[in-house]
């Protein structure tokens, strides 16, 4: 049972566009969804992450919105850039219950071409 | 934000052998580590949990006589291979909670090829 769901599989934007990746989650027992953006060989690195008392988070170019009634959250890429050509990962988990074990999104992978 | 080391980050070994990646969280104490593997263009799958002071926890399906976890300290992990095949070839990766907080560090991962 895949507990969060991610969508696209890929990505293709322009330069200076926006893109934008969706995941849905089904365990409502969750309480943080963090955002990993990774390059091919590396470790993922924590992007943003939100909390389900906010419907929105912006740092820099990056945005989450979440809607906690469609136990849906997005990422948001604004003015997408060459550099941000990477694979991302929605992920959820409930440290709140004393646990914090991800679950991960199967990854989008973005190209953002000139 | 906290940064979590692995070593070595490529390992090549025969068939039979074993092999130990460490985990190391360098400026942050870490009761529990997770252990992932990663193949190509698939996203992460966690193969344990690593708990200081006690035995680790694994997922299921994944073989703990094979995969060996030692929390040795609050700063240290290590994940033994062994008698490694070419089906554990992969990319193994490490990471850790930061104390109280709910963010999570990953390590840069260690690329394991069993010839």
């Amino acid at each position: 049972q895949q507990q969060v769901k991610q969508s696209p599989q890929s990505l293709i934007v322009q330069k200076g566009g926006i893109s934008i990746i969706n995941c849905a989650y089904e365990n409502t027992a969750f309480d943080y969804f963090p955002w990993y953006q990774q390059f091919p060989g590396k470790g993922p690195a924590l992007l943003i992450a939100i909390r389900p008392d906010v419907s929105e988070k912006k740092e820099g170019r990056f945005t989450i919105s979440f809607n906690k009634s469609a136990k849906q959250f997005s990422l948001h890429i604004m003015d997408s850039q060459p550099g941000d050509s990477a694979t991302y990962f929605c992920a959820a988990s409930s440290p709140g219950a004393g646990s914090y074990q991800l679950t991960f999104g199967k990854g989008t992978k973005l190209s953002v071409i000139p | 934000g906290a940064v979590v080391s692995q070593h070595p980050s490529r390992v090549i070994c025969k068939s039979g052998t074993s092999v130990k990646i460490e985990c190391r969280s360098l400026d942050f104490q870490a009761t529990t580590m997770f252990w992932y593997r990663q193949f190509p263009k698939q996203s992460l799958m966690l193969m344990a949990t690593s708990n200081e002071g006690s035995k680790a926890t694994y997922e299921q399906g994944v073989e703990k006589d094979k995969f060996l976890i030692n929390h040795a300290s609050l700063t240290l992990s290590t994940l033994t291979v062994t008698s490694a095949h070419p089906e554990d070839s992969s990319f193994y990766i490490c990471s850790a909670p930061a104390g109280s907080s709910y963010e999570q560090y990953f390590g840069p991962g260690t690329r394991l090829t069993v010839t």
